[in-house]
């Protein structure tokens, strides 16, 4: 069965601080998709990366980068210098391959909640 | 805005009763997803249609049922309403083939009283 788990429930930081939230993920499927979506303050829920297991390049798109290391089955996001506007909960989930029987549903961690203080 | 609609937006009934949710997916999305956000549970996949044909099922209860009609919007029923049922549902929505992002709409938040 396939599991994510964000350690971090709450993080808190002052304006222009990096912050860096955890996801650790269990599959036993050799290939999978693992994502980050937010969920700003009037509750929806913001699609913001998709990776594959095969593509392990970690990337930076602005104030946004993600570290993707299959050895330890990691998943980290980060923010750099924040802003108010980032605050919110940020949930990492994985999807294991669409072509399974069992269709592509989304398994969600727990969710870090981002406080950014000005 | 994800172009996933759901309606409606806030939801207020007591226990026992009956209510139906409403998503329109995507325009040219295929699949649509129905998830349970509750503080005890998280966020809980129940079910999955694709293109009008149940895909996949999750920890879906016996009192709730959804289907996904020929224009490709979904619906999902609950029955039987307890307390337990308050969370926000979620409508979620995807191409499937290719692409495996899932579009979220804005929820629809359930009041059990």
């Amino acid at each position: 069965a396939q599991k994510v788990t964000q350690a971090q429930t709450e993080i808190s930081v002052v304006e222009k601080e990096d912050v860096t939230l955890d996801c650790v993920y269990e599959t036993r499927d050799t290939t999978y998709y693992l994502f980050w979506y937010k969920q700003p303050p009037s509750g929806e829920l913001v699609f913001l990366i998709r990776r594959n297991s095969f593509d392990e390049q970690n990337e930076i798109s602005g104030r946004y980068s993600w570290n993707f290391q299959k050895s330890t089955s990691s998943f980290n996001f980060t923010i750099t210098a924040s802003q108010v506007v980032d605050s919110a909960v940020y949930f990492c989930a994985l999807s294991e391959s669409p072509y399974k029987a069992a269709g592509n549903k989304l398994t969600f961690g727990g969710g870090t909640r981002v406080l950014v203080k000005p | 805005d994800s172009g996933v609609t759901q309606t409606p937006k806030h939801l207020i009934t007591a226990t026992g009763q009956r209510v139906t949710l409403r998503c329109s997916p995507r325009s040219g999305d295929l699949s649509v997803y129905w998830y349970q956000q509750s503080l005890d549970q998280g966020l809980q996949f129940l079910i999955q249609y694709y293109n009008g044909e149940e895909r996949a099922k999750g920890n879906i209860l016996e009192r709730f049922s959804a289907q996904q009609f020929p224009d490709l919007h979904s619906e999902l029923n609950l029955s039987s309403l307890e307390l337990g049922d308050s969370a926000l549902y979620f409508c979620a929505s995807s191409v499937e083939v290719g692409t495996y992002e899932q579009y979220f709409g804005p929820g629809t938040r359930l009041t059990v009283t």
